[in-house]
């Protein structure tokens, strides 16, 4: 069936360096990735999506890169900051059965100040 | 502006007790509806998904169940809850064109004792 694998499933890092999760999807016909941050005890929120007609998206310290070929895709995140301590989840929508969206295991980032 | 509402926010039930989780979606019409349920500090299972109003289908076999009775209202229920059934329950919504953002209810933190 669809699967969306996701590494690390922890990071942690110092305050001000980057950090990079990856994700990889198994449905060729997939076209919408979006990442979610989930703060402790709230509801996952888009942070930043990409669709299959794009290799690469950018909004301020967040990137999201796009390799369709090897169904590949990474968040980076520089000059990390406390705040963006939380849960990431990585998805791809899923065109096999319906258009539903199949999300990946999550990232639980810490970042040390 | 869309918006997605579920009730209630927190609940503690004993085994065996029944369950009904209430989502509301306002501000758009014949939205895909989805329930997801987290284990403490783990990833976004899909429970069930549902395309118009009396469609569900389930994507994992448990004790739950859930019910479109109107085209932006989802319930999921349960007639005996069992311990493995506590954990932090999600509905969700996305537009029914394909590649669309999911947008998360405020969820429901479910204890069974």
């Amino acid at each position: 069936g669809e699967n969306v694998e996701q590494h690390p499933s922890t990071l942690s890092v110092q305050e001000g360096d980057s950090a990079v999760i990856k994700c990889t999807y198994s449905d060729s016909a997939s076209n919408y990735f979006p990442w979610y941050k989930q703060e402790l005890g709230k509801r996952p929120q888009l942070i930043i999506d990409i669709r299959s007609n794009v290799g690469e998206k950018k909004d301020q310290r967040i990137a999201v890169t796009l390799n369709k070929t090897a169904k590949h895709f990474s968040l980076h995140i520089t000059e990390t900051q406390p705040e963006d301590s939380a849960v990431y989840f990585c998805a791809a929508n899923s065109k096999t059965s319906y258009d539903k969206v199949i999300f990946g295991p999550g990232t639980s980032l810490s970042v040390i100040p | 502006s869309q918006t997605i509402h579920q009730w209630p926010a927190t609940l503690v039930q004993p085994v065996g007790s029944p369950l009904s989780l209430e989502c509301t979606v306002e501000g758009t019409s014949n939205p895909n509806l989805y329930w997801y349920r987290q284990a403490a500090g783990r990833g976004l299972q899909l429970l069930f998904y549902s395309v118009g109003i009396g469609q569900i289908s389930s994507e994992v076999p448990q004790n739950l169940s859930a019910s479109r009775p109107q085209d932006r209202q989802f319930i999921l229920s349960s007639k005996k809850l069992l311990l493995s059934d506590s954990g932090f329950y999600l509905c969700a919504w996305t537009r029914t064109s394909s590649g669309n953002t999911i947008y998360f209810g405020e969820g429901s933190w479910l204890t069974v004792v």
